[in-house]
């Protein structure tokens, strides 16, 4: 079964600094997704950047960048310039292709300071 | 305004209660999602329909019951639940099937205790 491992249950970042949130997946298949999605308190989930499994080239997002490194399995998040706005949960997810289910893992809660 | 509406945002029940949550999407989607996040679990996948027929049940117990009367609205239907079902409950939509294709909207959730 496919699993999605975030080994930092919290981090924190000053504002206007840049923060790495790191995410690692196990899964044999070769085609699939991943996703960073955001929690802020009002606990609406908020996708923030999709990465395909086939493309090289790291998906980014304004501010949001992604390092993939699909041999290592690796899929981490990169905030620049971050705002206090952007703290929040911060979920890793991986959907295999054709199927509906994302499988999250546990979560990373960013603090950004002042 | 996301364009997923859940009520109520939160909920407190007994084990032997009846209750009903309800998701509301005003986006025109024909995909809707039931998803569970507890405190100790990461977030999973309960139910999944589209044009108000239910297409994945993820090994959900039957004491939680969908309803999909149309493509804008889904209920979860709660009887004799037992307190490790207090979680927050999260409803979702999709213009189709998400297979990976689609972005998920997500409602803000239902906050649910059984005591």
């Amino acid at each position: 079964a496919q699993t999605v491992t975030q080994s930092q249950p919290e981090m924190s970042v000053q504002e206007a600094e840049t923060v790495t949130l790191s995410c690692t997946y196990d899964t044999s298949e070769s085609d699939y997704y991943l996703f960073w999605y955001k929690q802020p308190p009002s606990r609406q989930m908020i996708l923030v950047i999709r990465q395909e499994a086939y493309k090289q080239q790291n998906a980014t997002e304004n501010r949001f960048s992604v390092n993939f490194q699909k041999a290592a399995k690796s899929f981490s998040l990169k905030i620049s310039d971050s705002q206090l706005g952007d703290a929040a949960m911060y979920f890793c997810a991986y959907q295999q292709g054709g199927s509906e289910k994302l499988v999250f893992g546990k979560g990373t809660k960013l603090t950004v300071n002042p | 305004e996301t364009g997923v509406t859940q009520t109520p945002r939160h909920l407190v029940m007994g084990m032997t209660n009846k209750k009903s949550l309800k998701c509301e999407q005003h986006l025109g989607h024909n995909a809707m999602y039931w998803y569970k996040q507890s405190a100790k679990k990461p977030l999973e996948l309960m139910f999944v329909y589209n044009f108000k027929e239910q297409t994945e049940n993820n090994s959900v117990p039957s004491r939680f019951s969908p309803e999909c009367p149309n493509s804008s609205h889904l209920f979860l239907h709660l009887h004799t639940l037992q307190p490790e079902d207090s979680a927050l409950y999260l409803c979702a939509s999709s213009q189709d099937l998400n297979r990976a294709r689609e972005k998920l909207f997500f409602g803000s959730g239902t906050q649910l205790s059984v005591l």
